[in-house]
């Protein structure tokens, strides 16, 4: 079992649509929590990172964590189709060292 | 743009022949860390240079080296390729090495070994 598990999609809405997209894990002793997204054939972009449990709201963007759940989600407001891409969940124990879950492709029509 | 800068963007390769895939970290950035993304792995962290010294080891196979060099750019060699090597090698940058959260990416090299 991975210890970061994400829904891979595709998951296809439509603009102005609210998007939800999510992340569960299995280890207690990650304590940050990032979210990236990645378009085609270019590398990760970091959009939000978090702490503690509760939101995080950045624009369009708002992050939650549940650590007692152990479940992390992304919120897009208002999507666009410059939203497609890959979201791509990451955490962090003490240290550096990045664990990501498999990405979500999110696809928004016009 | 990040700011991070790898080369080459593609390379094709053979079965057991040795590549060695550069980056450059953005201004400032004193720690360099190598991932691997696959189709059926994911992205997966590799090693992290911070000033020249190895600081970290992920799921690196002992047929993957890496070094940051002086002036900071860091080399991921890669020998005895194998058809399951053929992915995406992304490096990413960050201005310290302790409990750093931003990690800026590169536009990373595809690497196809046939």
């Amino acid at each position: 079992q991975k210890e970061v598990e994400q829904d891979p999609g595709p998951l296809s809405v439509p603009e102005g649509a609210i998007v939800s997209l999510n992340c569960t894990y299995s280890n207690s002793a990650f304590q940050y929590f990032m979210w990236y997204r990645q378009y085609s054939r270019k590398g990760p972009e970091l959009l939000m990172y978090t702490y503690s449990s509760g939101n995080k709201e950045d624009g369009r963007f708002t992050a939650q964590v549940d650590k007692s759940s152990k479940y992390i989600s992304l919120f897009i407001r208002d999507s666009q189709p410059s939203d497609s891409a890959t979201y791509l969940c990451a955490m962090r124990k003490a240290g550096n060292m990045l664990t990501f879950g498999g990405g979500t492709r999110l696809m928004v029509k016009p | 743009d990040s700011g991070v800068t790898q080369t080459p963007k593609h390379l094709i390769t053979a079965t057991g022949q040795r590549v060695t895939l550069r980056c450059s970290p953005r201004s400032g950035d004193l720690s360099v860390y190598w991932y691997q993304q696959s189709l059926d792995q994911g992205l997966q962290f590799l090693i992290q240079y911070y000033n020249g010294e190895e600081r970290a080891k992920g799921n690196i196979l002992e047929r993957f080296s890496a070094q940051q060099f002086p002036d900071l750019h860091s080399e991921l060699n890669l020998s005895s390729l194998e058809l399951g090597d053929s992915a995406l090698y992304f490096c990413a940058s960050s201005v310290g090495t302790i409990n750093n959260n931003e990690q800026f990416f590169g536009p990373g090299t595809r690497l196809t070994v046939l």
